[in-house]
């Protein structure tokens, strides 16, 4: 059973505007999120991340928000570029574990 | 910098034969992964290594077997290739932050079984 999930397989989004992405999450152990971003034909690369302590983390264009009472987080990119485009994971672990949860993905298109 | 190297990047089996995925990191890491992407699936964890000497199953091991050959290398093992491991593979390791670990992944190995 998907313990991450990303019920967006896509998205588009013109060039300026703002891109949300979503991930929701069943286990209330995860205290820590990621997202990591995929270009086809490469690993993904981490992008931002954000802890249970905290509801905001910002970093540049890129701003995580965490809902606990809702199990659910989202990344927002504003302004969106069309090097944004690529697949967006996020990803879930409890603890100090070595063990991460990947949601499905959403593909992101950035439209100039 | 070279970072995670997987080898090979594409891989063509036919069921039963058996292959090696290998990896190299040359962070440092003690960490490090095998995950599998499928399609609606993302990525899902088939082994880790927390440091050299130690191996722990993740939540898809089944027919799979690793080796953390040293610190650098972690090698995924296929003994008897079936068309259900068809798949993109990936590679990572780790670093600790602080607070949590934070992976650096390989550019993957595409693997079809026929």
């Amino acid at each position: 059973d998907q313990q991450v999930k990303q019920n967006s397989p896509s998205l588009s989004v013109q060039e300026g505007r703002i891109s949300i992405l979503n991930c929701d999450y069943t286990n209330s152990m995860f205290d820590y999120f990621l997202w990591y971003k995929k270009y086809p034909a490469e690993g993904p690369t981490f992008l931002i991340s954000i802890s249970s302590i905290k509801d905001k983390n910002e970093d540049g264009r890129f701003t995580v928000f965490l809902n606990k009472s809702a199990k659910h987080l989202s990344l927002h990119i504003v302004p969106s570029q069309p090097g944004d485009s690529a697949v967006y994971f996020c990803a879930a672990s409890a603890g100090s574990g070595n063990q991460f949860y990947f949601g499905t993905g959403t593909s992101l298109t950035v439209i100039p | 910098n070279a970072g995670v190297t997987q080898t090979p990047k594409f891989q063509v089996l036919k069921t039963g034969q058996s292959m090696t995925l290998q990896c190299a990191q040359d962070m440092n890491h003690n960490s490090m992964y095998w995950y599998r992407q499928d399609p609606g699936m993302g990525l899902r964890l088939i082994y880790y290594s927390a440091s050299e000497g130690t191996t722990d199953k993740g939540e898809v091991p089944n027919g799979y077997n690793v080796s953390r050959l040293n610190k650098r290398e972690f090698s995924l093992r296929l003994e008897s290739a079936a068309p259900s491991q068809t798949s993109v593979y990936f590679c990572a390791s780790s670093k600790w932050t602080g607070v949590t670990e934070k992976l650096f992944f390989g550019s993957g190995t595409q693997l079809s079984v026929l």
